[in-house]
């Protein structure tokens, strides 16, 4: 049930683009993505809905295709600021509703050198 | 704008006590969620409070539960602590609707010894 992240890490020079994927076996209510630096609080990134709306940053882009459950976020233009933990987080409608849960990937390391 | 508060930042406690973790949502949001975050099972959830109604519950052991007061606050308690249990435990809070999105605080890092 915890989908799937790939790349499980990522190194960078500044300026390079990096994609990272995440496949649920699970059909989707929506994908969420998070960044977190060491000791501190996941921040918020993008969601992706079923059907299409989507809100987060300017400067990150994601998609979502609803047929196969895979989401993946485009990191362009790399900064130092980019280095963290991506996690995806999906909502599984069950029942109706996820009633708040979200199930996440494993995470992916990003890492971007100056 | 003030964001999700968790308290207190760090704990140690001993094998067998309990312990009890708080988070304040921001104001307005009236689910908050409890996850569990270790480097081994990554971040799993715990629970989820809406208008002080636990409406979903993980995969973990009855020595774990929560609360939440009529203000939205919640707390959780661990029982019988085990070493296993050491882990960092954020809280999200969500206005919740179409497109809802969580706001996660900056944990509680509980070390069991």
């Amino acid at each position: 049930q915890q989908p799937v992240q790939s790349p499980q890490a990522v190194i960078l020079r500044e300026g390079e683009d990096a994609v990272i994927n995440c496949s649920s076996s699970k059909a989707l209510y929506s994908v969420h993505w998070y960044r977190q630096k060491h000791g501190e609080a996941p921040v918020f990134l993008m969601i992706l809905l079923k059907g299409g709306e989507q809100k987060g940053h300017e400067k990150i882009s994601a998609s979502f295709n609803e047929k196969k459950q895979q989401s993946s976020l485009y990191l362009t233009a790399s900064q130092l600021s980019y280095s963290g933990t991506y996690f995806c987080g999906t909502e599984i409608p069950e029942g109706g509703t996820s009633y708040g849960k979200l199930t996440f990937g494993q995470g992916t390391i990003l890492t971007v050198h100056p | 704008k003030a964001g999700v508060t968790q308290t207190p930042r760090y704990l140690i406690k001993t094998r067998g006590q309990q312990v009890t973790l708080s988070c304040s949502p921001i104001s307005g949001h009236r689910s908050v969620s409890w996850y569990q975050q270790t480097p081994g099972q990554g971040l799993q959830f715990l629970f989820e409070y809406f208008s002080e109604t636990q409406r979903n519950k993980g995969n973990f052991p009855g020595r774990f539960s929560g609360r939440q007061f009529s203000n939205s606050r919640s707390e959780m308690n661990v029982s019988t602590l085990e070493l296993g249990d050491s882990a960092l435990y954020l809280c999200a809070s969500s206005r919740l609707g179409t497109a809802a999105t969580y706001t996660f605080g900056s944990g509680t890092r509980l070390t069991v010894v």
